[in-house]
């Protein structure tokens, strides 16, 4: 079945460090690709999507680019901030009426 | 425009009772699908509906059970509660057309003591 593997939180860093989350998927087919943040508090929000191989995603100052050779949606942001502090889920959908596979959450503290 | 808008936030029910979480999701949106979300398991995907029939379901025991409404409001419903049951419940709507592409209510934090 699928599944996807993010690297274990929680992960600390100063303000304006540069920010790398692994994750990596196994599935079916061709699936989209996904990063969700979860604010304290908060329900999920998409960050950003990738729908095809080699695709990039971008929002906020964050990116992931789609890697099918190695089965790879990587988050990467060169300045974090404060704000940036939340649980970031990579995700992937391969059908089956929204019915999203979602890593384990990777908790990002930014300290000033 | 409002978004997703699940009630009650936080509830405590005891081993035994029944539990009945309401989701409204955002205007347009006729896809509604549940997830629960727990510190061990993560977020697991529960059911998901579409124009008031279920598409796909999850695997969870039948105490697990949902509904939507002609005006794509959701309710879930969990019989026979277990301690094992506690977790924030979190549904998510979508516009067809948009596959993974989830937005999320703020959740329903459920205690079973």
């Amino acid at each position: 079945g699928d599944s996807v593997t993010q690297m274990e939180g929680p992960v600390t860093l100063s303000e304006e460090a540069f920010l790398t989350i692994n994750c990596t998927y196994t599935a079916t087919g061709y699936p989209s690709l996904f990063w969700y943040v979860q604010y304290p508090g908060e329900g999920l929000q998409l960050l950003l999507k990738a729908t095809k191989a080699d695709d990039k995603g971008s929002n906020k100052g964050f990116e992931a680019t789609y890697r099918k050779e190695t089965t790879s949606f990587h988050l990467e942001k060169g300045s974090v901030q404060v704000s940036d502090s939340a649980v970031y889920f990579c995700a992937l959908y391969s059908g089956g009426y929204q019915k999203v596979t979602f890593g384990t959450g990777t908790k990002l503290q930014v300290i000033p | 425009k409002a978004g997703v808008t699940q009630t009650p936030r936080y509830l405590i029910k005891t081993r035994g009772q029944q539990v009945t979480l309401s989701c409204s999701p955002i205007s347009g949106h006729r896809s509604v699908s549940w997830y629960q979300q727990t510190p061990g398991q993560g977020l697991q995907f529960l059911f998901e509906y579409f124009s008031e029939t279920q598409r796909n379901k999850g695997n969870f025991p039948g105490r697990f059970s949902g509904r939507q409404f002609s005006n794509s409001r959701s309710e879930m419903n969990v019989s026979t509660l277990e301690l094992g049951d506690s977790a924030l419940y979190l549904c998510a709507s979508s516009l067809e057309g948009g596959p993974g592409e989830l937005f999320f209510g703020e959740g329903s934090r459920l205690t079973v003591l």
